[in-house]
């Protein structure tokens, strides 16, 4: 998982209610991103970042917001989950040595009832 | 908008055939091209990049891109069931925040 943790591997919500992902890597990279996968749509881009407090927007990023005030850690926020959040969402991190690929976390699995 | 298109498949193959996998895009600047497999349950991996026309081999896999047609592929020789996966094509459309746009995904099945 090329140093990358993501937590809570499993998570299950009730409408309404706040929840934060986090996203942990151990390799000081500068660039992070946070994607949803659902049947049907394939991995679609929430939020990115390029670097400590800088972040922008992805193609599905209402209802999402994000944080990164340390290199390491960069948290996704649904302000209030709604049931069509309901997705596997995946961290991934781009290097950058020499390339442009993006390596991805296991994944967190959430569930909003 | 940006497109990477897929066929979803199930493709299905002997083992020991050669797969072939299909990804066109949309976007004309597209600069770097990427193949990630994907098992039921997990995220995805890479297995291959490629930046410039022609061919990339690595081991079982080759890539091929021609960006004239906006095409690339992956082949997969002496298919295993191990290679059992969802291959997810994705795109760089260049831009200085590397992201990337992925296609839906191919599912393929190596059949014993």
């Amino acid at each position: 998982d090329a140093g990358i943790t993501q937590s809570p591997r499993h998570k299950v919500t009730e409408t309404g209610t706040p929840v934060t992902l986090r996203c942990h890597q151990t390799e000081n990279h500068r660039y992070m991103y946070w994607y949803r996968q659902d049947p049907g749509h394939g991995l679609r881009l929430i939020h990115y970042s390029y670097g400590v407090k800088d972040t922008d927007k992805g193609e599905v990023s209402d209802g999402y917001s994000v944080s990164r005030s340390k290199t390491e850690d960069f948290l996704l926020t649904l302000e209030s989950a709604t049931s069509s959040q309901t997705s596997v969402y995946f961290c991934a991190i781009r290097p950058g040595q020499g390339g442009n690929e993006q390596f991805f976390g296991p994944g967190t699995r959430l569930t909003v009832l | 908008q940006k497109e990477v298109e897929q066929n979803s498949g199930p493709l299905s193959v002997p083992e020991g055939a050669i797969a072939s996998l299909n990804c066109t895009y949309s976007d004309r600047g597209s600069q770097s091209f990427f193949w990630y497999r994907q098992y039921s349950g997990k995220s995805p991996e890479l297995i291959m990049s490629i930046y410039s026309n022609g061919d990339k081999e690595d081991g079982r896999f080759t890539a091929q891109l021609n960006k004239a047609s906006q095409y690339v592929s992956l082949l997969i020789r002496d298919s295993q069931p191990s290679d059992s996966a969802t291959y997810l094509c994705a795109v760089n459309s260049g831009g200085s925040n590397y992201k990337l746009t992925f296609g839906k995904g191919t599912l393929l099945t190596v059949n014993p």
